[in-house]
């Protein structure tokens, strides 16, 4: 079964400053998904980034990018240019490729939670 | 506004009461799923939709009991449950197509068991 580790419970960030997310999984197969989804005190999730595996490029979303190493199965999140409205939980997530049965789920880590310090 | 509504947003039920959770999606969705937060846990998958059929089944208490009439409408049948039940659930919807296409999530209904 697949993991997802985010050994960062919290983390605080100054405004304007710039923060990276720490997220590790484990896996055997090749062809998977990665996401990163911020879950503010209004308690909806919401989609921060995606990253397919077969990918090489590391994606990016404005101020949100990942830094993706397949080899060492990381996924960091940076946020540059923190703004208040960032200070949320953050989740890391997997999905796995393989169209078999348990292809919808995704598997969350813990959650990091950032503030951000006026 | 989200395209995903979830009611109530709080519910307190005592150990013998029977309620429901009710998710609506409005993204045209064809999949559907249930997922329980708890503090300090990662998110719990408990069931998956696709076009009505339930593919999934994380070996959920049968005192969780889904239903789903249709694409856009998921619900959690709750009865004699136990006080570490208490947790938000969260509902989500998602295209079928596409294992790359992310889950939209709704703004999830707080569970207490007393």
């Amino acid at each position: 079964a697949q993991t997802v580790t985010q050994s960062q419970p919290e983390m605080s960030v100054q405004e304007a400053e710039t923060v990276t997310l720490s997220c590790t999984y484990d896996t055997s197969e090749s062809d998977y998904y990665l996401f990163w989804y911020k879950q503010p005190p209004s308690r909806q999730m919401i989609l921060v980034i995606r990253q397919e595996a077969y990918k090489q490029q590391n994606a990016t979303e404005n101020r949100f990018s990942v830094n993706f190493q397949k080899a060492a199965k990381s996924f960091s999140l940076k946020i540059s240019d923190s703004q208040l409205g960032d200070a949320a939980m953050y989740f890391c997530a997997y999905r796995s490729g393989d169209s078999g049965a348990g292809s919808y789920q995704l598997t969350f880590g813990k959650g990091t939670k950032l503030s951000v310090i006026p | 506004e989200t395209g995903v509504t979830q009611t109530p947003r709080h519910l307190v039920m005592g150990m013998t009461n029977k309620k429901s959770l009710k998710c609506e999606q409005h993204l045209g969705h064809n999949a559907m799923y249930w997922y329980k937060q708890s503090a300090k846990k990662p998110l719990e998958l408990m069931f998956v939709y696709n076009f009505k059929e339930q593919t999934e089944n994380n070996s959920v208490p049968s005192r969780f009991s889904p239903e789903c009439p249709n694409s856009s409408h998921l619900f959690l049948h709750l009865h004699t449950l136990q006080p570490e039940d208490s947790a938000l659930y969260l509902c989500a919807s998602s295209s079928e197509t596409g294992f790359s296409s992310p889950l939209h999530f709704g703004n999830g209904t707080r569970l207490t068991v007393t």
